[in-house]
């Protein structure tokens, strides 16, 4: 019954692969996040997204893309992987911007080789 | 954008002991969490908190808003507690974005028997 769950754990590959990492929450909240946090455990958003908007912070390059299938669901789509995008990378949930109490998932590590 | 500052940067106890972290803000904010990220890497809730005082059981926390601080208390600390504390903020401001985290660098916390 985990509340926020992200697959896979781990995710090691090359350079210029595209992959993608699913987040799934069971909350009914109405609004997801990712962040990135890098190797020195920074914390970055990287967006935000509800049924409504789309909210994607300005450094992101657009090799990202979130897609979000159901109200459920935010996966991350990367393109042409470089080796800088190696980060742990968490999905969050919050039930609405007026209750932003956000539950993080376990994180994806992601290695560019 | 806002600033978040967590002091100390580094800290070493021993099991038993108390203390006290810190976390500045830079503007007035809608949302204020603290967050333990264990050993494996889990981000883990602790409080949410954007005014007054919170307790759960060893930890609690006082935010004062109108002087843009947040202090966390650890008391009889055990091995378990170790880890890295993360400040988060949701800063006032309407627009786009209002309801992302913005992290603070974190306290490195470290219990020793």
């Amino acid at each position: 019954d985990t509340a926020v769950s992200q697959t896979p754990k781990y995710l090691v590959t090359q350079m210029g692969n595209d992959k993608s990492i699913k987040c799934e929450q069971n909350l009914g909240h109405d609004t997801m996040y990712w962040y990135k946090q890098d190797s020195k455990k920074f914390l970055k958003i990287m967006f935000s997204y509800n049924n409504k908007e789309l909210i994607i912070n300005e450094t992101v390059p657009n090799r990202f893309s979130p897609k979000s299938p159901d109200k459920a669901h935010l996966n991350l789509h990367i393109n042409s992987l470089e080796l800088g995008d190696s980060a742990v990378y968490f999905c969050a949930s919050s039930q609405d911007p007026s209750d932003n109490e956000q539950y993080f998932g376990p994180g994806t590590r992601l290695t560019v080789t | 954008g806002i600033q978040v500052e967590q002091s100390p940067p580094d800290l070493i106890l021993q099991e038993g002991a108390n203390s006290t972290l810190r976390c500045n803000f830079s503007d007035s904010v809608n949302n204020l969490q603290w967050f333990h990220q264990n050993p494996w890497g889990q981000l883990i809730n602790l409080f949410y908190i954007p005014s007054g005082t919170k307790q759960n059981g060893r930890l609690s926390a006082t935010t004062v808003a109108t002087e843009r601080y947040s202090l966390l208390y650890i008391s009889s600390s055990q091995t378990t507690d170790s880890g890295v504390y993360f400040c988060a903020v949701e800063p006032r401001y309407s627009g786009a974005g209002s309801y992302q985290l913005t992290f603070g660098k974190g306290t490195k916390l470290s219990v020793i028997p």
